[in-house]
């Protein structure tokens, strides 16, 4: 089944406690991005990849850091979590950034920092 | 700056017919997508516009004017289970996606 796969999917954390969320894709897709949600705010992007080794930032990047070793996979790092990094994290991929290419959403992490 | 705007909360009868706006202002267009999203769940492909007109798919059609940096989902036969958020997204002259907050849409029997 094609899918975007997202871990944890809930995580309850400290402030500066260093975390990853794993983000995968089974498409083949070259182009994968992470968003973030807040209420009354809508999808944020935080960073995105075009293709492996390609990595740009979004809109919200500050305190995030992402790689994209492989091209199944694009993991989001909070070096030093803060309060207002909670939120509700989406991964998304596409097949490129160009033309008509609809984007697919893991299942989204919902996160709370302390 | 970039900016998309839709109405926050709508409300509509099952069975009938309900529109939502999206009106954007960006750097450029390469594209107009909606999105539907269910509470606490992932946004799900609804449609795509990039030449203006209304596209047509079952239940849902999308109008798209470039002109006026304005479209609109059309929702028909309303069931109970498209209550959800409506995601409105502008593709810009970078390739990249600007969204708007969302339109909750809120269906009564």
């Amino acid at each position: 089944e094609a899918q975007v796969t997202q871990n944890p999917r809930y995580l309850i954390t400290v402030t500066g406690k260093k975390l990853t969320v794993t983000c995968s894709q089974n498409m083949n897709h070259e182009y994968m991005s992470w968003y973030r949600q807040d209420p009354g705010l809508g999808l944020r992007q935080i960073y995105y990849s075009m293709n492996v080794e390609v990595t740009d930032k979004g809109d919200v990047p500050e305190g995030y850091k992402v790689s994209r070793k492989e091209k199944r996979n694009f993991p989001l790092i909070l070096e030093s979590p803060s309060p207002n990094q909670t939120s509700l994290y989406f991964c998304a991929s596409s097949d490129s950034a160009g033309d008509y290419n609809e984007q697919f959403f893991g299942p989204g992490t919902r996160l709370t920092v302390l | 700056g970039q900016n998309i705007d839709q109405p926050t909360e709508m409300t509509a009868t099952e069975g009938a017919i309900v529109q939502i706006n999206c009106t954007y202002q960006t750097s450029g267009f390469n594209g107009l997508f909606w999105y539907q999203q269910h509470a606490g769940e992932a946004p799900t492909f609804l449609s795509y516009n990039v030449l203006d007109g209304l596209e047509e798919k079952g239940r849902f059609s999308s109008f798209l004017s470039r002109s006026k940096g304005y479209s609109y989902l059309l929702l028909k036969e309303l069931q109970m289970k498209d209550s959800a958020s409506y995601l409105c997204a502008v593709r810009d002259s970078n390739y990249q996606l600007i969204w708007g907050a969302g339109t909750k849409l809120i269906i009564k029997p």
